[in-house]
């Protein structure tokens, strides 16, 4: 299966603990974007990233959170220190390199599902 | 920023009917409009897009229209199948991508 992968499908972390959500892109794709869904509401643009570089990161909260997209290996999304509010489902996507930002298709994983106990 | 609104937020039809969900955005610079359809327990997955160089598009039993004048865009699904029922989401972008809120669509066998 050639889409994009993330792991783990679920994760439960008590509070204060931190989150670590990795994502590999499609083969062929050096852009990945991360995503928040809240149940019942649409998908919240947090990171955009490139290899090594982050790109668009107005979506982010300022503290607690950090992503990366090493030139080697997954991108990862972490969360320092977890409450409560940080429960959702976390998407990446990715997209190939030709194209403009925000103009181009992106495709979804089957996303991470954060539980904070 | 750029804002999406989507309607209606749930919608049923009986198979075989048509199904049409709207769009409204708001900053005139969005130039690219995809769909996704999400099932219970997967990302969402893209079922069709269109450019603001273009106010249709088509595939299959699938189609999307854009308004660029009136700033809203359409899906639209003829010959529903129980298949069909998903969570389905607009989004406009000209640089990040801004997703509407959801349709719940379920087809009545």
């Amino acid at each position: 299966n050639a889409g994009v992968m993330q792991n783990p499908r679920h994760l439960v972390r008590r509070r204060g603990q931190e989150a670590r959500l990795r994502c590999s892109p499609m083969k062929g794709h050096s852009h990945v974007y991360w995503y928040r869904q809240l149940p019942e509401e649409g998908l919240k643009f947090m990171v955009y990233l490139q290899k090594e570089n982050i790109i668009d990161e107005s979506g982010m909260p300022k503290e607690r959170f950090s992503a990366e997209f090493p030139k080697e290996g997954p991108s990862i999304l972490r969360i320092q220190q977890v409450v409560r509010g940080d429960s959702a489902a976390y998407f990446c996507a990715s997209s190939p390199p030709n194209g403009g930002y925000g103009n181009q298709p992106q495709h979804f994983g089957d996303g991470t599902r954060l539980s904070i106990l | 920023g750029e804002n999406v609104e989507q309607h209606p937020s749930t919608l049923s039809v009986q198979e075989g009917d048509s199904a049409v969900i709207k769009c409204t955005y708001s900053d005139s610079a969005s130039n690219y409009f995809p769909w996704y359809k999400q099932e219970l327990g997967k990302g969402p997955q893209l079922i069709i897009d269109i450019r603001s160089n273009v106010g249709e598009k088509k595939d299959q039993r699938i189609a999307v229209t854009l308004n660029k004048t009136a700033k809203h865009f359409s899906l639209h699904i003829t010959e529903t199948q129980p298949e069909d029922s998903a969570v389905y989401f607009c989004a406009a972008s000209s640089t990040q991508f801004y997703f509407g809120t959801g349709t719940s669509l379920t087809v009545i066998p």
